[in-house]
């Protein structure tokens, strides 16, 4: 069974500080790990992902994320905000089923963004 | 870019209706998802589809149904809507075949209301 645990129900920086979200996650296999973002009135769109290649994995519009087994973390950081940052991030985990049909998403986080 | 879309944005309906949330994807992709959305626990799956007329359960199937007659499109059916299904609908898709690392791409969601 996997799950996965946003610590974070919502996070508030300032324009032009740094980012972290913060993400568990617990599986009972070598997972792969997903940030999503969702903006106002909008579906998801996938941020980054990482599937057992580089631990350190660099995704859209600056942001990035690292795998650290050992903590079972998988925490978003961003060095500097942006205003467009706002919106609410999904931390999602997925066990190597053939369908990837098994994703668990977290609560989310929503990011406040604060001129 | 992968596209999928939803036939409504926002749907009021009454108790007891039937209620039928459409989807479509333009790339072909082999796998088809619906999601609900409700506050503070992110998206939980209702039904999956691999295949034209193939299905599966999800996390919460109870209360809807699926349709897929054609490759690019997925219909999720509430038999009798009733309040407790008022939510967000998200529907998704996936090239497939990829052990739990695939991309599910997003469309915009429906938000239902029901009274």
């Amino acid at each position: 069974a996997q799950s996965v645990t946003q610590l974070d129900s919502h996070v508030s920086v300032s324009e032009g500080t740094p980012v972290l979200l913060r993400c568990n996650y617990s599986s009972s296999y070598s997972p792969s790990l997903f940030w999503y973002v969702q903006h106002p009135n909008k579906g998801l769109q996938l941020l980054l992902k990482y599937t057992s290649a580089a631990t350190l994995v660099k995704g859209i519009n600056g942001f990035e994320a690292e795998f650290k087994k050992s903590e079972t973390s998988f925490h978003l950081t961003k060095p500097s905000a942006h205003m467009s940052d706002a919106a609410e991030y999904f931390c999602v985990v997925s066990p190597p089923s053939p369908n990837n049909n098994d994703m668990r998403f977290g609560a989310g986080t929503r990011l406040t963004v604060k001129p | 870019d992968v596209k999928v879309t939803q036939s409504s944005r926002y749907l009021v309906k009454r108790t007891g209706e039937k209620v039928f949330l459409e989807c479509v994807q333009d790339m072909d992709h082999e796998n088809m998802f619906w999601y609900r959305q409700d506050p503070g626990l992110g998206l939980r799956l209702i039904y999956f589809s691999y295949d034209v007329k193939m299905k599966e359960k999800g996390d919460i199937p109870e209360g809807y149904s699926v349709s897929r007659e054609k490759k690019e499109r997925f219909s999720l059916i509430l038999e009798s809507a009733s309040t407790n299904q008022t939510s967000m609908y998200l529907c998704a898709s996936s090239l497939g075949g990829f052990m739990g690392t695939d991309t599910q791409y997003f469309g915009p969601g429906t938000r239902l209301t029901v009274l």
